[in-house]
């Protein structure tokens, strides 16, 4: 079974704070994506990234896929209450299948 | 912006009943899937569907879940037969190209009681 592990599970911080979300796995991934879930709300794909070493930056978000596109983190600068929501990844294998993280809670107190 | 849009937003039905959820995923988009989330916990891949047919299966879809694209638009889950374990929000999303870009709905929250 493939696994794809998301830490910390859960994660409360002041607003004005850095924070890192990683997303690991054994297993190679053709890309990986990162959605957030608002409560109440579906998942909404916030960034695909697919080339190993990639970075893609969304305002203060920093995603970066890892060389061996094994693993991704989700870098937040001067997180904001804006930020707070479950963080998602999910990985795409060469079959099309998209492996789920279980996710990371995210609470930024104002 | 087109969106995938799900009804209901909330069904309350008895243990053993039938509960179909319905999915008009975006128009354009040819692959679509059923997730589960029991409150709290992970997204769980329940369904994929394309070309008519389903495409990919988890565990928990099992004999009692069926999903059909009855009409070219709705794309409907089937549950025969609701065990107090069924009860979750369930999510539609639908995408252009596999394990691509997934739009997901609001999501139904069954509550089997």
């Amino acid at each position: 079974t493939q696994l794809l592990e998301q830490s910390p599970q859960f994660l409360s911080i002041q607003e004005g704070e850095n924070l890192t979300v990683y997303c690991n796995s054994s297993s190679v991934f053709s890309s990986l994506q990162w959605y957030r879930q608002e409560p109440g709300e579906g998942p909404v794909l916030l960034v695909t990234v697919v080339t190993g070493g990639e970075v893609k930056k969304l305002k203060r978000l920093t995603f970066q896929f890892g060389d061996a596109r094994k693993d991704s983190s989700l870098h937040i600068t001067a997180a904001q209450p804006g930020d707070t929501g479950l963080y998602l990844c999910a990985g795409a294998r060469s079959n099309y299948q998209l492996i789920w993280g279980a996710g990371t809670k995210l609470i930024i107190k104002p | 912006e087109p969106e995938v849009t799900q009804t209901p937003s909330h069904q309350v039905t008895q243990m053993g009943q039938e509960v179909i959820l319905r999915c008009v995923p975006i128009s354009n988009h040819l692959y679509f899937y059923w997730y589960r989330q029991i409150l709290g916990q992970k997204v769980e891949f329940l369904v994929s569907f394309y070309n008519n047919e389903i495409s990919e299966k988890s565990e928990i879809f099992d004999d009692q879940f069926s999903v059909e694209r009855p009409d070219g638009s709705n794309f409907t889950l089937k549950i025969r037969s609701t065990k107090l374990e069924d009860s979750a929000m369930y999510f539609c999303a639908s995408g252009v190209v596999p394990a691509g870009e997934l739009f997901f709905g609001e999501g139904s929250r069954l509550t089997v009681l």
